[in-house]
């Protein structure tokens, strides 16, 4: 257990739905970060957060949006589901928002489907 | 625009031997870089690092070898395990600014 948990595990909707996957990053760290793992792809960074705040956006579309609670757990929302939307995404989260040290500790992953 | 590349999708080695992975990088900015091992339904986790201050770190059986010139670094696993078997990804940073840009990863297979 990496301490950073991502729920639900897996997700199958249709197309044109929307969905929220939500996080709770690891005891202490401020930082959460989401990241899109599609078929053949690496790890695709999208958002970051960090104490709340927005900190650095990736290739996030704009029909995707997330947002950072008080008590930092983050939701990622992802809305009008196409297709081509279905990916593992990750959920990272770090003490440190510049990632040095160890880097990020990462969640195990929600699988969506879109059908 | 891939700021990281890890040309290798799949490498298969013999236990006992060594794993040699390869990660180049295109980003002459980025100062630190990491090496993440990540096993099937389960998220990426941290293995070891190195800053560009540096070109060799060490960590028991994994090492990794900078070549700031080159832009290029390797992980070294020695010796091979089969429980090594996993998705080895390499991963990039510009301190204080940037997240993290990971490759597409190499996945490794020790075969017993």
């Amino acid at each position: 257990d990496s301490g950073v948990t991502q729920t639900p595990k897996h997700l199958i909707t249709a197309t044109g739905q929307r969905v929220t996957l939500r996080c709770s990053p690891r005891s202490g760290d401020l930082s959460v970060y989401w990241y899109q793992q599609s078929l053949d792809q690496g790890l695709q960074f999208l958002i970051q957060y960090y104490n709340g705040e927005e900190r650095a956006k990736g290739n996030i579309l704009e029909r995707f949006s997330a947002q950072q609670f008080p008590d930092l757990h983050s939701e990622l929302n992802l809305s009008s589901l196409e297709l081509g939307d279905s990916a593992l995404y990750f959920c990272a989260s770090s003490v440190d928002p510049t990632g040095r040290g160890y880097g990020y500790t990462f969640g195990s992953g929600t699988r969506l489907t879109v059908v | 625009d891939q700021q990281v590349k890890q040309n290798s999708p799949s490498l298969s080695v013999q236990e006992g031997r060594i794993s040699i992975l390869n990660c180049d990088y295109t980003n002459s900015m980025f100062d630190y870089f990491l090496w993440y091992k990540k096993y099937p339904a389960e998220g990426p986790t941290f293995l070891i690092s190195i800053s560009s201050i540096k070109d060799k770190n060490e960590d028991g059986r994994f090492t990794v070898f900078l070549n700031k010139s080159a832009k290029h670094l390797s992980l070294h696993i020695v010796p091979s395990q089969p429980g090594d078997s996993a998705v080895y990804f390499c991963a990039a940073i510009v301190s204080g600014n940037t997240p993290l840009v990971f490759g597409k990863g190499t996945r490794l297979s020790v075969i017993a």
